[in-house]
């Protein structure tokens, strides 16, 4: 039972265009979302999160959405820049009849192309 | 400050055995997370500890299992290897109470091969 899915497996964008990496949840639980990276021999790195509370949270080139009655979260990486070549996860967070919960999705494998 | 440090960082065991891994948290973090992960699959959860308690699990069989001791490090054990362990385990750590709401730190993770 996949809580958290990531769709697409893989995404290849140009440098300096947008990059969309989507994500969604089936639990209404989560109430809290967050993007990693994950580059090759490294473990994941936090890039930016957003509370149910809002729908946009941006951090430079980095900007996350949420739509809740979708249960539909995205990142846009605007301009996209080949050194954001990596796998993008989504993980969703909440607490509920199971206690607290931080789910991961399979992940999103950009390549930018210089 | 140091990052979550993992060790061994390659392992490499046959079916059937047993193998310990061993995580050393951020310093000042009280929460340690176990995570597999494996192609397609993603970032799979294992469990949670928090001064010394698990403090959640997720869904894999009693093979494995974990502690963590007073200092937080916390060790990861699979017992009876089967080929299907064989992943990468990342281990993460967070700042305040709970891996949930809360910003996970990894370490570079241990890189299982079971033959």
């Amino acid at each position: 039972d996949q809580q958290v899915k990531q769709n697409s497996p893989s995404l290849s964008v140009q440098e300096g265009r947008i990059s969309i990496l989507n994500c969604d949840y089936t639990n209404s639980m989560f109430d809290y979302f967050l993007w990693y990276k994950k580059y090759p021999a490294e473990g994941p790195t936090f890039l930016i999160s957003i509370s149910s509370i809002k729908d946009k949270n941006e951090d430079g080139r980095f900007t996350v959405f949420l739509n809740k009655s979708a249960k539909h979260l995205s990142l846009h990486i605007v301009p996209s820049q080949p050194g954001d070549s990596a796998v993008y996860f989504c993980a969703a967070s909440g607490s509920g009849t199971g206690g607290f919960k931080t789910i991961f999705g399979a992940g999103t494998r950009l390549f930018v192309k210089a | 400050k140091a990052g979550v440090t993992q060790t061994p960082r390659y392992l490499i065991k046959t079916r059937g055995q047993q193998v310990t891994l061993s995580c050393s948290p951020i310093s000042g973090h009280r929460s340690v997370s176990w995570y597999q992960q494996t192609p397609g699959q993603g970032l799979q959860f294992l469990f949670e500890y928090f001064s010394e308690t698990q403090r959640n699990k997720g869904n894999f069989p009693g093979r494995f299992s974990g502690r963590q001791f007073s200092n937080s490090r916390s060790e990861m054990n699979v017992s009876t290897l089967e080929l299907g362990d064989s992943a990468l385990y990342l281990c993460a750590s967070s700042r305040d109470g709970t891996a949930t709401y809360n910003e996970q730190f990894f370490g570079p993770g241990t890189r299982l091969t079971v033959l």
